[in-house]
């Protein structure tokens, strides 16, 4: 009874790199969703995303981000061009349906770490 | 613009007493409310929900209470065990952006001294 899995768990980057972050949502799951945690702050959405749709990405910043989620295999997190601003804890969850009332389960995130 | 604000960064209480976390909102079309407990390198953990119909839901140790005319929900655990320390995040769901999605507080960290 796998949970939401994020890989990689720690990810070091140099300024300009590229990051990827992956998501495996829940077994029958459909619904994914991506937040972000500064270093003393909360959780902030950055974007939603069903099988080959993007449905919010209202979170996310305009330039350097993107997300997919694709009909096989995990969605995927993009951060091109890496700045130090970037640093934080990347968190997925995913949900069995629309309504957010039942609840999201949580990945344990990715710790991106931009020198 | 902080829609969902937790106030206290931190508290700490003695085992067997009674824990109460503190959440305000700023947003009156937010129409349900949960509170996740997160422990150090994991992610969120669902803990409790409540209604905004509602103004009181309880489960087991842990009780939600809303106080919609203040915009206020508190979480009250009781007794508190050790084991209950943790960063503790109000949210508050809405349609937003095209979408229901969940706003997060900044969470409170909870130690419980045995």
């Amino acid at each position: 009874n796998a949970g939401v899995m994020q890989n990689p768990r720690h990810l070091v980057r140099r300024r300009g790199q590229e990051a990827r972050l992956r998501c495996s949502p829940m077994k029958g799951h459909s619904h994914v969703y991506w937040y972000r945690q500064l270093p003393e702050e909360g959780l902030k959405f950055m974007v939603y995303l069903q099988k080959e749709n993007i449905i919010d990405e209202s979170g996310m910043p305009k330039e350097r981000f993107s997300a997919e989620f694709p009909k096989e295999g995990p969605s995927i997190l993009r951060i091109q061009q890496v700045v130090r601003g970037d640093s934080a804890a990347y968190f997925c969850a995913s949900s069995p349906n629309l309504h957010l009332n039942e609840k999201l389960f949580f990945g344990s995130g990715t710790q991106l770490s931009v020198l | 613009d902080q829609q969902v604000k937790q106030n206290s960064p931190s508290l700490s209480v003695q085992e067997g007493r009674i824990s109460i976390l503190n959440c305000d909102y700023t947003n009156s079309m937010f129409d349900y409310f949960l509170w996740y407990k997160k422990y150090p390198a994991e992610g969120p953990t669902f803990l409790i929900s409540i209604s905004s119909i509602k103004d009181k839901n309880e489960d087991g140790r842990f009780t939600v209470f809303l106080n919609k005319s203040a915009k206020h929900l508190s979480l009250h655990i009781v007794p508190s065990q050790p084991g209950d320390s943790a960063v503790y995040f109000c949210a508050a769901s809405a349609i937003q952006g095209g979408s229901e999605k969940l706003v997060f507080g900044k969470g409170t960290k909870l130690t419980v001294n045995p």
